[in-house]
């Protein structure tokens, strides 16, 4: 079975450009979580769908930041404009939906530098 | 609301000593817990879980009980090898969602 598919892995960039991740989850996983992980911390859920829907986005910053999951697969996340404090590891995460005690699977993630 | 608390690391062992990672929650409800470990230079895996109050989860010589009366969860294993070198985060489901919410990380350095 496939895991969690993210690109790209290492992107830099400066301040106030644009950048966008994109994930593919395990197919069936109707869940899908983006999580920030910041040097040194622990993943920072950033945003939650559930099919093409939004469950929750109530941590993410959306006067720069912005996800989509158009038809209930893949994701993309975009960062515009890209802040120092960016800096992170943007890891995508996917679940069945419907079991609220089911696993996550987690992508190796995209260790975005913003200089 | 709803948040992990775990002991700050480095911790470092010699291979073959006794491992106990301290992991505490807040939680609204009754909440799944969980330890995720991240090997270098690869993704967060679930390593255990336990859904409700007195379940014990195991994986690999680990175990974790869930504590309801000190909520607490905290990760322990008999016997660390050089190999169970990682970081290791504690997190939890949001009851009666799916919301998977992380502590900060313990990383356990293992010596031979």
């Amino acid at each position: 079975e496939a895991g969690v598919a993210q690109s790209p892995r290492y992107k830099i960039i400066e301040k106030r450009q644009s950048v966008a991740f994109w994930c593919n989850p395990i197919s069936g996983h109707a869940t899908l979580y983006w999580y920030q992980q910041i040097l040194g911390q622990g993943p920072k859920l950033l945003i939650q769908f559930q099919n093409n829907g939004v469950v929750d986005d109530s941590q993410l910053p959306k006067d720069r930041f912005s996800a989509e999951r158009l038809k209930g697969v893949d994701s993309t996340l975009k960062i515009q404009p890209a802040k120092l404090e960016d800096s992170a590891v943007y890891l995508c995460a996917s679940s069945l939906v419907g079991n609220l005690n089911t696993e996550a699977f987690f992508g190796q993630g995209t260790r975005l530098t913003v200089v | 609301g709803n948040s992990v608390t775990q002991m700050e690391g480095p911790v470092t062992l010699s291979e073959e000593a006794f491992l106990t990672i301290n992991c505490t929650y807040t939680a609204t409800g009754y909440p799944s817990l969980f330890w995720y470990v991240q090997y270098p230079g690869e993704g967060l895996q679930l390593l255990l879980k336990a859904t409700k109050a007195d379940d014990k989860g195991s994986n690999k010589g680990f175990e974790a009980t869930y504590r309801k009366e000190t909520t607490s969860f905290h990760l322990e294993k008999g016997s660390v090898q050089v190999s169970d070198s990682a970081v290791y985060f504690c997190a939890l489901t949001v009851y009666n969602t799916d919301k998977l919410i992380f502590g900060t990380g313990t990383r356990l350095q293992v010596f031979p």
